[in-house]
């Protein structure tokens, strides 16, 4: 399978309500990014997380890392219907040949 | 202004035909990116460069060839079109560092009859 996994593929929540993305991945990272596409368009880069780093606040969002799990989760708080999107993870793997990979992401679909 | 462009953004096309799509970033980033997005939204480095040199050159078939004129431009032409080919295109380009903060175009659909 690929590096950077979101789980769930399909979110789909009430406004207001919090939503939780988790990304997964194998190898040694540099660091992690989440992006946001909406339908139609160009991911929109949100937030970089560093491997030296555990938590990270943009706004709404909260980035967590868990280098011992290769694990990350994406939250948002609060939901909005223009929150709906795809939400995707890449990795910048350790000593790669500088690749950025990313997962097929999560589809999130907020409720007004 | 768009940060970054790319045309066509539909581009409906014979298996067979060349082809070409162009990208442009005026935001003075020193490397751009190709990236293929399937129908299942996995998206996949094509190539990358920087200053017009090219760093990443992933497997893809030599068919596809980008050009690189200037560090603002990194057009991508594909060869004898096959159906496989159909899929979005994204151009990309980030700043100081690669592969951080990639800003991204809205994408090509490229259909591949």
């Amino acid at each position: 399978s690929q590096q950077g996994e979101e789980d769930p593929q399909a979110l789909s929540i009430q406004e207001g309500e919090n939503a939780t993305m988790n990304c997964s991945y194998k190898t040694s990272i540099n660091n992690l990014q989440w992006y946001r596409q909406n339908s139609g368009r160009g991911l929109v880069h949100l937030i970089l997380i560093r491997s030296n780093e555990r938590e990270k606040h943009s706004g709404r969002l909260r980035v967590t890392l868990d280098t011992s799990k290769k694990s990350s989760s994406l939250l948002i708080t609060a939901s909005r219907a223009a929150d709906t999107a795809s939400y995707f993870c890449a990795t910048d793997e350790h000593g790669s040949a500088r690749q950025l990979t990313f997962g097929s992401g999560t589809q999130l679909t907020v409720l007004p | 202004d768009t940060a970054v462009s790319q045309t066509p953004k539909y581009l409906v096309t014979q298996m067979g035909n060349d082809k070409s799509i162009k990208c442009e970033q005026n935001l003075g980033h020193d490397t751009m990116y190709w990236y293929k997005q399937d129908s299942k939204k996995f998206l996949k480095i094509m190539f990358s460069y920087n200053n017009k040199e090219l760093i990443i050159n992933e497997t893809v078939p030599n068919r596809f060839s980008p050009k690189s004129p200037d560090k603002a431009h990194l057009n991508l032409h594909i060869n004898s079109l096959e159906l496989g080919d159909s899929a979005v295109y994204f151009c990309a380009s980030s700043g100081r560092v690669i592969n951080e903060k990639l800003f991204f175009g809205s994408g090509t659909q490229l259909s591949v009859l």
